[in-house]
């Protein structure tokens, strides 16, 4: 069974300083997606950044990249430039690449980024 | 992104009594839509997958007949909590998918905070 870890319970970060946040996942499977959740205090789940395991490149999107590697099976969020904004719950989450619309996401438990003025 | 509307964001009901919450994709047509569960500082369950015209498929480990899910066209389903009790409170998240592709996103609801008094 696949199984997605987030050993980071809380993570704090000064603005406008980087923090890297770690999430290691289990699986069988070759073809994969893994993706990166942001959820604030509003609740609403917010997509960061996806990541297709047949790529080799690591994603990015502005100030959020990701550090992917398949072999160790690890995938962590790298935030430039932290911004109060990005306060929130984090949640690491894979999904397998095949079987239709009905694939499930499974999420990690979560890490709390704090960001300090 | 595509946009997905829950309905109600809050809602207070008395224990015993049923509450219906709708999950509508607005922009796009969803085959499959999920429903989750999030207790506090906790990751979001997925409860189950609901595919347009065709009977839900539940995790394991819950009720079927007291979250009940229809999923009767591309744009809508629902959740009926029926006879709730106070440890049915939570909140809980939809989200639905394209219906064309392999490649596309989960975009979420904006969750329902249930409270059973």
């Amino acid at each position: 069974a696949q199984t997605v870890t987030q050993s980071q319970p809380e993570m704090s970060v000064q603005e406008a300083e980087t923090v890297t946040l770690s999430c290691t996942y289990d699986t069988s499977e070759s073809d994969y997606y893994l993706f990166w959740y942001k959820q604030p205090p509003s609740r609403q789940m917010i997509l960061v950044i996806r990541q297709e395991a047949y790529k080799q490149q690591n994603a990015t999107e502005n100030r959020f990249s990701v550090n992917f590697q398949k072999a160790a099976k690890s995938f962590s969020l790298k935030i430039s430039d932290s911004q109060l904004g990005d306060a929130a719950m984090y949640f690491c989450a894979y999904r397998i690449d095949y079987g239709g619309a009905t694939n499930k996401l499974i999420f990690g438990t979560g890490t709390l980024l704090a960001v300090q003025p | 992104g595509a946009v997905v509307s829950q309905h109600p964001s809050r809602v207070i009901c008395k224990s015993g009594t049923s509450v219906k919450i709708e999950c509508r994709s607005l922009d796009f047509q969803a085959t499959t839509m999920f429903w989750y569960r999030q207790f506090p500082k906790q990751s979001l369950m997925l409860m189950a997958t609901s595919n347009e015209g065709s009977k839900a498929t539940y995790e394991q480990g819950v009720e079927k007949d007291k979250f009940l899910i229809n999923h009767a066209s591309l744009t809508l389903s629902t959740l009926t909590v029926t006879s709730a009790h106070p440890e049915d409170s939570s909140f809980y998240i939809c989200s639905a998918r394209f219906a064309q592709g392999l490649n596309t996103e989960a975009f979420f609801g904006q969750g329902t905070r249930l409270t059973v008094v």
